[in-house]
């Protein structure tokens, strides 16, 4: 089945930009979305079909996609954005039709 | 505005089952896609299976076939999922979400989440 790799922790100051990865075999050709998750609470959509933002989601957050790397980007990081962070693709041919990464931990220093 | 709302948590001993109710308000629920993805304690996201209520077709994750049976009642737009022959490993925080998108899609609500303790 498809597999998704996210670091498990990334760090960034207040104010900087954090980079978050999610490899997967060509994953340029699939549509990648990604989930925000804080401690006790469900998962909130941060962004889908690789770059576009849910109503409400500043524009602080974005993503990219190409190659074998799709890429979420936060910048002017702010205390609120620490969390974790799950990348997600559809693929009819895996036996998980949805498939998540393992999470990446940002911790705003 | 899409709301799902689950029912509480749960605590159940090993080889019993569980069923956890998810209700959906606004939109219309028989057009919904829901999915179960569980999580278990400090761990990732895990897709177990999706029910189209309109259709009334469930898929299942491999990992939980035979284990996992999710329904959906149209007429008070609930969707349900029961896992069976619990064991201590199913120890988890599940949620219901909808699906949204077609051909690559993601989720765009969620439940609120309903923990199963399994414990002895």
């Amino acid at each position: 089945s498809y597999v998704l790799t996210q670091p498990p922790s990334v760090s960034v100051a207040p104010g900087q930009t954090a980079r978050i990865t999610c490899g997967g075999n060509n994953i340029g050709s699939k549509s990648v979305h990604w989930y925000q998750q804080k401690p006790g609470q469900a998962p909130v959509l941060v962004v889908y079909d690789d770059s576009d933002r849910p109503s409400g989601i500043p524009e602080r957050f974005s993503g990219s996609n190409s190659g074998n790397t799709a890429t979420l980007t936060i910048s002017r990081v702010e205390a609120g954005d620490e969390a974790d962070y799950y990348c997600q693709v559809w693929d009819s041919s895996s036996d998980h039709f949805w498939v998540f990464g393992g999470g990446t931990k940002l911790t705003v220093l | 505005q899409v709301q799902l709302v689950q029912s509480g948590a749960e605590v159940k001993k090993p080889g019993s089952s569980v069923k956890v109710s998810c209700k959906a308000s606004g939109g219309t629920f028989s057009s919904y896609t829901i999915s179960w993805v569980r999580q278990a304690p400090g761990q990732g996201l895990e897709w177990m299976g999706r029910i189209i209520p309109i259709l009334g077709i469930a898929n299942y994750a491999q990992k939980f076939q035979g284990r996992v049976t999710i329904t959906a009642d149209k007429s008070t737009s609930t969707a349900y999922m029961e896992l069976s022959s619990l064991r201590s490993e199913d120890t988890a925080v599940y949620y219901c979400a909808r699906v949204k998108g077609a051909g690559s899609s993601w989720y765009d609500y969620w439940g609120q989440g309903t923990l199963v303790t399994v414990s002895s």
